[in-house]
């Protein structure tokens, strides 16, 4: 059974500190995407990947947020330094043709 | 760009009865339209998705009609049980292809036993 798994799952930390998420997309997907969800803006793209090569990260606070995938089996996300508002659930998703399949996520808590 | 707006935000129904949640879409380009289930602490689930191609897709209990002239699409889940309780979210992709996903803010449906 293909899925889409993330590390780690749940990450309290204080503010100021780096905070790094980890994605698997499922083999042999080519398009990776990060969104978050907020009870307030709801889900949110980030950013988003085409065969490795990032294609769109205007949803990202640039000057805090980065988003990598290493190879083809890892994407990640950082956040440098994180603050409050950054308290979310980022979900990782992956997808071939129309179809987007979606991880469990991080809840990330930002003290 | 695409704004997708979704409606109700909460729906109570009675175990067996139906229940229909709708959206509405405004980029006339949008051509692809998922709805995800989430259920407490797991991320979304696809369930069902329809393209502009097509008028109504039926999965079992599930259906979702689309309506491209007055740019809306609805799920319908017949004979709804409790394990359907959760959160549902629509979804436009206005780009083609495998594109990132607008999605409609959500409704939370309770399966009253």
């Amino acid at each position: 059974d293909a899925r889409v798994t993330q590390t780690p799952r749940h990450k309290v930390t204080e503010m100021g500190q780096e905070v790094t998420m980890r994605c698997q997309p499922i083999l042999g997907h080519n398009t990776v995407f990060w969104y978050r969800q907020t009870m307030m803006q709801g889900l949110e793209l980030l950013a988003y990947f085409r065969n490795r090569a990032p294609l769109d990260d205007s949803g990202m606070p640039k000057d805090r947020f980065s988003a990598e995938m290493p190879d083809a089996t890892l994407a990640t996300l950082k956040i440098q330094p994180s603050e409050p508002r950054d308290s979310a659930v980022y979900f990782c998703a992956s997808g071939l043709v129309n179809e987007q399949f979606f991880g469990p996520g991080t809840r990330l808590t930002v003290l | 760009g695409e704004n997708v707006e979704q409606h109700p935000s909460t729906l109570s129904v009675q175990e067996g009865d139906s229940a229909v949640i709708k959206c509405t879409y405004s980029d006339s380009a949008s051509n692809y339209f998922p709805w995800y289930k989430q259920e407490l602490g797991k991320g979304p689930q696809l369930i069902i998705d329809i393209r502009s191609n097509v008028g109504e897709k039926k999965d079992q209990r599930i259906a979702v009609t689309l309506n491209k002239t007055a740019k809306h699409f609805s799920l319908h889940i017949t004979e709804t049980q409790p394990e359907d309780s959760a959160v549902y979210f629509c979804a436009a992709n206005s780009l083609g292809g495998n594109t990132p996903l607008v999605f409609g803010k959500g409704t939370r449906l309770s399966v009253i036993a």
